[in-house]
């Protein structure tokens, strides 16, 4: 059965800092991975997935996620956060043939200060 | 015009009660799913319906009844509510079953077990 651990339970950032929250998986065989986000009181929407090709994605809002296959792991990245980006963030994988289930971690409180 | 939308939003009952969340998708997508969030914002697949086939259900109590009427509504029934069932519900969809294919969530649904 596929895994996903965050270790950063709470974390707290000023403007314009920089962002990295780590994300490592549990799985033998291939994985899809995503980020997801939910701003307060909101649904969850998808910021960025990586199913193969460049290691490094692109996400919407300045967020980027790198896949290290070695590591097992894909850590959500930004250079610069702001207090919009005050949200509980959540990475999940999918395996092939499970169905598309999402098996989430247990997300990271993100609060950035002004 | 709401992509995936469930009503009602707030839901407070009585312990022994039975309820019932509605979900409709508007995307055209074939499949559906129910996640329960936590207190701790842990999510949790619990459901997943293909062409209202049921695909995935995970170890939930069978006081929990999903029902695929088509394949733009998913709703979920509980019978005899409980505390513990006390979390937010979020309906999801996707466009096949594939772990590539993104699942678009809905607002959610508080449930409180009083």
């Amino acid at each position: 059965a596929q895994s996903v651990s965050q270790h950063n339970h709470h974390v707290i950032l000023s403007e314009a800092a920089s962002l990295e929250l780590g994300c490592n998986y549990s799985y033998g065989g291939t994985v899809n991975l995503f980020w997801y986000v939910q701003y307060p009181g909101q649904h969850l929407q998808l910021l960025l997935k990586y199913f193969s090709g460049d290691p490094l994605v692109k996400g919407i809002k300045g967020f980027e996620a790198e896949f290290i296959k070695s590591k097992f792991s894909f850590n959500l990245r930004k250079p610069s956060v702001q207090w919009s980006d005050t949200a509980e963030y959540f990475c999940a994988v999918t395996s092939r043939g499970g169905g598309n289930k999402l098996t989430f971690g247990t997300g990271t409180q993100l609060k950035v200060e002004l | 015009d709401t992509a995936v939308s469930q009503t009602p939003k707030y839901l407070v009952t009585q312990m022994g009660n039975d309820k019932s969340i509605k979900c409709e998708q508007n995307l055209g997508h074939d499949t559906m799913y129910w996640y329960k969030q936590d207190s701790k914002k842990f999510l949790k697949i619990m459901f997943s319906y293909n062409n209202k086939e049921l695909i995935i259900n995970e170890t939930v109590p069978n006081r929990f009844s999903p029902k695929s009427p088509d394949k733009a509504h998913l709703n979920l029934h509980i019978n005899s509510l409980e505390l513990g069932d006390s979390a937010v519900y979020f309906c999801a969809s996707s466009q096949g079953l594939s772990g590539t294919y993104e699942q678009y969530f809905g607002p959610g649904t508080r449930l409180t077990v009083t």
